[in-house]
Parts: C-alpha cells; structure tokens; sequence
C-alpha cells in the first residue's frame, strides 16, 4: 500500500526558506494530485497547495508569492519550499495524496513539525 | 475564499450516541465536500468524499448527506474511538478551505 512520509530540518530562522520533500512508496506518484497541507499549533488545516506529476500546481492564494511546490518523478518524491517565513509558519506540514475528481486526500504522511525561531 | 462553518465547535456524547455534525458553505460548492476525523498527534484520515461516499475501510455507522449548501457527518452509534475532532473540506473552488473543526468528546 502506498505510504508517505515527509522529511527535513525542524528549525528554521526567520525569513529563511523552509524546504520539505515527501517520499511516497509503495507506489507511483502518477495519476493523483499531492497536496502540502499544514496546522498551526491549536488551530485548524490550512491548504497550502498541490502539484500533478506532470508538474502543474495549484496554490492558495495567501501564500503564493512564498511557496514553490515541485516533483520528483524518477525519486518518486515531491518538495516544498516556503520562503520568508516568519513564526506564524511554525506548524506541522503533512504531505497528502490527493484524488483529481474530488480533492479527497486519502493518503497521508505522519507529519513533520517545523518551528521558525531563531 | 469560501467559507466552511462548522457546528458545533464541540459536543459531548456517551458511547453509542447518534452523533451529527454540521458544515455550512458560504456559497454552493455542489458535492465537493470532504469529511475527516484527527486524533491527537495524529494526521487527518479520510471519511467521507463527495459528500456521501464512504471511503473504503472507513466503518459504516459513518455517513454523509448534503442539503444545499448544508451538510452532515453522521456517527450512528458513537464508539469508543470515534472521540475526536473532525473536519470539512470543500475542494469546489480554490484556495480549497477546511472548517474549524469540532470536537467529539466523552460525556
């Protein structure tokens, strides 16, 4: 079955770049969209965006001018990278798969905690 | 954006209870809407899809319905690990937007 799992540095400084890359297994990452979603301590979801493996992306708006989502197709992998951030970007970031029809991320990663401090 | 209203924020209930939990779109967003469950620590799991659909592996006293730009998560008879906190998802239109959340606890 198919399994994700995201992965990289758990401190950032401010308005430093927050790179993250998610490693699927089990399985291709053709076919689906793969959504980076995150949730700020004791809050909600926030969808930050997603990408096909043909490298299309999508992004929400609020943070388009800071986030580049990218595929890996030959490491079945993808990468997101968040410039700028600042401490509201602290928040754990999961890495999803996503159905094209309906959105339904049915496939997700344990989540990786990311804490902008200096 | 569009905006997803949850209610309640928070509900207690005894095991075995019927449980519905109400999401509100700010505007129609048809059947593009998803429900998950998250456990403490743990990442969001998938419910319900397209409103109604059950999504493979999931129990069968979960249920969706949808009533315009209303709609329901149904739990039949609360079990013991269905204590909680569940979110919508509308995936009509971009940016994709989730409720706040309600929280299933014990009563």
């Amino acid at each position: 079955q198919v399994q994700v799992q995201e992965s990289g540095p758990g401190l950032v400084k401010p308005s430093e770049t927050l790179s993250l890359t998610c490693s699927v297994s089990g399985g291709s990452i053709s076919s689906y969209y793969w959504s980076w979603i995150r949730q700020s301590p004791g809050k909600g979801l926030e969808w930050i965006g997603h990408i096909y493996y043909s490298g299309s992306t999508n992004y929400n708006p609020s943070l388009k001018s800071r986030v580049t989502i990218s595929v890996h197709t030959s490491k079945n992998q993808l990468s997101l990278k968040l410039s700028s951030v600042t401490a509201a970007d602290t928040a754990v970031y999961y890495c999803a798969r996503t159905g094209i029809q309906f959105g339904n991320m049915d496939v997700w990663g344990k989540g990786t905690t990311v804490t902008v401090s200096s | 954006d569009i905006q997803m209203t949850q209610s309640p924020s928070s509900l207690s209930a005894s095991v075995e209870d019927r449980v519905t939990i109400t999401c509100r779109a700010s505007q129609s967003i048809s059947s593009y809407l998803n429900w998950y469950q998250q456990k403490p620590g743990k990442a969001p799991k998938l419910l319900i899809y397209a409103a109604s659909s059950l999504q493979s592996g999931v129990p069968s006293r979960f249920s969706g319905s949808e009533s315009g730009t209303d709609f329901t998560l149904t739990i039949s008879s609360l079990q013991p690990e269905d204590f909680a906190t569940y979110y919508c998802q509308q995936t009509y239109s971009s940016p994709w937007t989730f409720g706040q959340g309600t929280k299933v606890e014990i009563k």
